[in-house]
C-alpha cells in the first residue's frame, strides 16, 4: 500500500519570499513522486516528477523538489514566490506494481501569496 | 492542439436523474481515468481503463458507470444510486508504455445536484 501526507493544509507567504510545501510518503516499493498544481476550477498541471534518477528535481516556474529516501520526504520549494503561484498543490505517489499505474494523492496544500 | 477536453464545464442535475460527463483525448493515450474531488480533499479514483473495451473499478466506483468503446473517449455516468454526487470531476490519461509516466488532466466538470 502507498500513502501521501501533506503536512500543511494552508501556507501563506509574501511575494518574493521562499515557499516550502512539505510532503511525506510511504510505499512498499520504489515510488515515483509528482507535484501537481491546480488553479481554481481548473485541471491539474504537472510541476515536476521524480522517477529514481537525480534526487533533486527541477520543474516548471522555478519550482524544485528533493527526494530523501531516509526521511521518506519529497518537499517542494521555490526561492521567490510570485502572485501567480497562489493555487492548490498536490503531492502524488505512484508505484509501478500498482494495477493501472494508479496515483495516490495527498490532501493538498493551498498557497496564499500576499503582496 | 493535443489535449484532454471535458464537457460540460458546469452541470446541474435534479435528484434521481442520471447524467453523463464527457471526456475526450487526442493524445493517443491508452489509459484513461476518472477522479472525484471534494473541497479540501485530494482526488479519489472512480474508474480507470487501460485499453479499449476494458475498465476497472477504482476506490469509489459505487453509483458510477463508464464505457470505453473508443480509445479517445471515456464517458462517466453518474447514476441516481450515487448518494452525494455534487463534486468536481476530473478526467486524466496517460500513455501505456513505460512505467512511470505522469497522468495528464482535463479541465474538469463541476456537477451540482439541486
Amino acid at each position: 500500500a502507498q500513502s501521501v501526507t501533506q503536512l500543511d493544509s494552508h501556507v501563506s507567504v509574501s511575494e518574493g519570499t521562499p515557499v516550502l510545501l512539505r510532503c511525506n510518503y510511504s510505499s512498499s516499493y520504489s515510488p515515483s513522486l509528482f507535484w501537481y498544481v491546480q488553479h481554481p476550477n481548473k485541471g491539474l498541471q504537472l510541476l515536476l516528477k521524480y522517477t529514481s534518477a537525480a534526487t533533486l528535481v527541477k520543474g516548471i516556474n522555478g519550482f524544485e523538489a528533493e527526494f530523501k529516501k531516509s526521511e521518506t520526504s519529497f518537499h517542494l520549494t521555490k526561492p521567490s514566490a510570485h502572485m501567480s503561484d497562489a493555487a492548490e498543490y498536490f503531492c502524488v505517489v505512484s508505484v509501478e506494481r500498482a494495477a493501472g499505474n494508479k496515483l495516490t494523492f495527498g490532501g493538498g496544500t493551498r498557497v496564499l501569496v500576499k503582496p | 492542439d493535443g489535449g484532454i477536453t471535458q464537457s460540460p464545464k458546469y452541470l446541474f442535475r435534479k435528484e434521481g436523474q442520471n447524467v453523463t460527463l464527457s471526456c475526450e483525448q487526442n493524445l493517443n493515450h491508452d489509459a484513461m481515468y476518472w477522479y472525484r474531488q471534494d473541497p479540501g480533499q485530494g482526488l479519489r479514483l472512480i474508474y480507470y481503463s487501460q485499453i479499449v473495451n476494458d475498465f476497472q473499478k477504482g476506490d469509489i466506483a459505487e453509483g458510477y458507470s463508464v464505457s470505453r468503446e473508443k480509445k479517445e473517449s471515456f464517458p462517466l455516468t453518474v447514476t441516481s444510486a450515487q448518494k452525494n454526487p455534487t463534486a468536481f470531476y476530473l478526467c486524466a490519461s496517460r500513455p501505456a508504455s513505460g512505467g512511470f509516466n505522469e497522468q495528464f488532466f482535463g479541465p474538469g466538470t463541476r456537477l451540482t445536484v439541486l
